[in-house]
């Protein structure tokens, strides 16, 4: 099962609200991921976490703060947003296992956000 | 630095006839190289991925891609379309900096015709 599960599949916010996205993995993966993704664009990188700990921050402003509870669940907290900040919010694992370049990423089917 | 870049950001195709989209990746060591799908509103799906094993892949729904290196591409295709096959496409590669870091060519959309 290559499944990664993403909640909700849609949320409209307003500035001032806070929020959260959520995403589950069964697959014993160790390294998760949250990317955003603009229309008609690529996914771009914010947050991986590997082992539980935040390895990467590709300076994402501090309006968007990751968690990570376990190995299985992966959070992104919202406050505060732009109507820039409106995108595709993508979820994605993998096993961190078998050498770093052959580890294959598994992405979950997206939060798509409208900040009004 | 590694690169990827898609030559064509649309391609056209009627149903039943092949499928060609191109890659060229700029990588300054043996790269990990994925292709990926993604149908509108939906999150991305693993076509294939090569890495350094053979150098024709074969994936998921009749798409394979084959590895050249002395041409720094990797082109997928897939002998007859199908209408369910018109979506994006994302060629892939990987950074090994310590950690898999993913670089994202700008995409391809695939349009099939009856």
């Amino acid at each position: 099962d290559t499944e990664v599960t993403q909640t909700p599949k849609h949320l409209v916010m307003g500035m001032t609200n806070k929020k959260s996205l959520k995403c589950e993995q069964h697959m014993g993966h160790r390294a998760m991921y949250w990317y955003k993704q603009k229309a008609k664009k690529p996914p771009e990188l914010m947050f991986v976490y590997s082992y539980e700990k935040l390895s990467i921050n590709e300076s994402v402003p501090s309006r968007f703060s990751p968690e990570c509870p376990n190995s299985s669940l992966l959070n992104l907290h919202l406050h505060a947003l732009q109507p820039e900040d409106s995108a595709l919010y993508l979820c994605a694992s993998s096993p961190l296992m078998g050498g770093q370049g052959t580890d294959t990423q598994y992405f979950g089917p997206g939060t798509r956000l409208t900040v009004l | 630095a590694q690169s990827v870049t898609q030559l064509d950001s649309h391609v056209s195709v009627s149903e039943g006839t092949p499928v060609l989209l191109r890659c060229n990746y700029s990588s300054s060591y043996s790269p990990s190289l994925f292709w990926y799908v993604q149908h509108p509103n939906k999150g991305l799906q693993l076509l294939l991925k090569y890495t350094s094993a053979a150098t024709l892949v074969k994936g998921i729904n009749g798409f394979e891609a084959e590895f050249k290196k002395s041409e720094t591409s990797f082109h997928l295709t897939k002998p007859s379309a199908h209408m369910s096959d018109a979506a994006e496409y994302f060629c892939v590669v990987s950074m090994n900096t310590g950690f898999q870091k993913l670089v994202f060519g700008t995409g391809t959309r695939l349009l099939v015709s009856p």
